[in-house]
């Protein structure tokens, strides 16, 4: 498709139990990224992917989160035994890099999805 | 660290009025991207603007456009002839141009109601 697409676009699940939610990014996307958005709040950034690899897994709130990224497209965010406080919108987003000479350099935006949201029962 | 201060939680405007938008950010680096999301209740994250931090000249796109004041730090967005469709929250963001740090940075928001 044209744009980043994520599923589920809902989930209910109950305390416990573990959730996988799946981002398909802009074909050609090297990067992805998943950020957390909280009802009325701003994004927390969780993890990015580069290709296959997550140089920076900084945002991971905890180790019942985890993600994959293969064949550098799909990526599954998985959370396990979810909790109340997991229940949010996450966001994934991709977006190109450029070669520049030798030199690797961002482009810019990020390309967001419509998140799946997370409710935790 | 970078941070992003949007010091305006709620802000609103008559309909084809005009609205300017805070944005405060910190960083070290001298070469980098800004630019300001929307999101309506869809939640979908929509790029309204963007700026180039080595470009002196100010971005526009229609009615939006931005004041990028690089020295003290600002980006500030500007929406003219404010319309009905444009009340979302609005997210001003960071992001550094090297590769290798490569996470988008926001702020908390600003919640932009249109008063019809």
């Amino acid at each position: 498709g044209a744009g980043v697409s994520q599923s589920p676009s809902n989930k209910v699940t109950e305390k416990g139990k573990d959730v996988e939610l799946r981002c398909d990014p802009i074909s050609g996307h090297t990067a992805l990224y998943w950020y957390r958005q909280r009802l009325g709040q701003g994004l927390e950034f969780l993890i990015y992917f580069q290709g296959n690899s997550a140089p920076d897994k900084s945002g991971l709130p905890s180790d019942r989160f985890s993600a994959e990224r293969t064949g550098e497209s799909v990526s599954t965010l998985t959370i396990q035994r979810t909790q109340q406080e997991d229940s949010a919108v996450y966001l994934c987003a991709s977006s190109l890099v450029r070669i520049e000479g030798q030199v690797s350099r961002n482009t810019g935006e990020l390309f967001f999805g419509e998140g799946s949201r997370l409710t935790v029962l | 660290a970078q941070t992003v201060t949007q010091s305006q939680p709620e802000m609103s405007v008559q309909e084809a009025e005009t609205v300017t938008l805070s944005c405060t950010y910190d960083t070290s680096e001298s070469d980098y991207y800004l630019f300001w999301y929307k999101q309506p209740p869809s939640r979908q994250m929509i790029l309204v603007i963007r700026q180039e931090a080595y470009k002196q000249q100010n971005a526009t796109e229609n009615r939006f456009s931005v004041n990028f004041q690089k020295a003290a730090k600002s980006f500030s967005l500007k929406i003219s002839d404010s319309q009905l469709g444009d009340a979302a929250m609005y997210f001003c963001a960071y992001r550094s141009a090297y590769f290798g740090n490569e996470k988008l940075t926001f702020g908390t928001g600003t919640r932009l109601t249109i008063i019809p």
